[in-house]
């Protein structure tokens, strides 16, 4: 699979979009773009993925490059709850493997 | 929908001893489900892969004589470690995914804090 880069942490004022970015420039064709979030002592929980078009659902908004090389997942008005780490993960026929994802504090 | 169950959700046990650890899609069918540890500061190690009615495909380094996975219907998978000792102290997390997309999304269940003394 595919690797991707984070940065490793990144803060956001609560009730403001949160917009976390990822690349992942050696993507293949058949790779989906996933995202995921883990909250303190729980099992990670799936937010969004994409092949190439942009994604959007309940929890959030996914924006894919043309190119595929990168994205940008989007949380529309953050809260204190969205406190997390975001691990963005290309994924094809194979399971997940988590990098050190982005660590997003909510500030109030 | 897509829920992913796990229990115990905490087990402090003896060196020696062995923990058995399920997993149990509530909601859809996992025809693959997958293991991952946790160790502090760290992010999720994939341990091993299992198919339903097939044997476990562990990743290299993980002793499949140490964590034996059973997973013998589509809603239940187990991990046993076996003579557990103090360094398999671990959150440990299950992963199921199924035919709920094409691309077979994976769903974690809460994780499994296993604490040995």
């Amino acid at each position: 699979d595919a690797k991707t880069t984070q940065p490793t942490s990144m803060d956001c004022a609560e009730g403001r979009a949160a917009n976390l970015p990822c690349n992942h420039s050696t993507i293949s064709g058949n790779e989906y773009v996933y995202w995921y979030r883990q909250i303190h002592s729980q099992g990670p929980q799936y937010i969004i993925h994409g092949l190439k078009n942009n994604e959007t659902n309940e929890m959030a908004s996914l924006i894919i490059t043309e190119d595929r090389k990168s994205s940008t997942l989007i949380l529309p008005h953050a809260t204190l709850r969205d406190t997390a780490v975001y691990y963005c993960i290309v994924k094809g026929n194979t399971p997940l493997v988590f990098g050190k994802g982005t660590r997003l504090s909510v500030i109030a | 929908g897509a829920v992913v169950s796990q229990h115990p959700s905490r087990v402090i046990c003896k060196s020696g001893t062995s923990v058995k650890i399920e997993c149990r899609s509530l909601d859809f069918q996992a025809t693959t489900m997958f293991w991952y540890r946790q160790f502090p500061k760290q992010s999720l190690m994939l341990m091993a892969t299992s198919n339903e009615g097939s044997k476990a495909t562990y990743e290299q380094g993980v002793e499949k004589d140490k964590f034996l996975i059973n997973h013998a219907s589509l809603t239940l998978s187990t991990l046993t470690v076996t003579s557990a000792h103090p360094e398999d102290s671990s959150f440990y997390i299950c992963s199921a995914s199924g035919r709920t997309d094409p691309t077979d999304t994976q769903y974690f269940g809460p994780g499994t804090r296993l604490t040995v003394l």
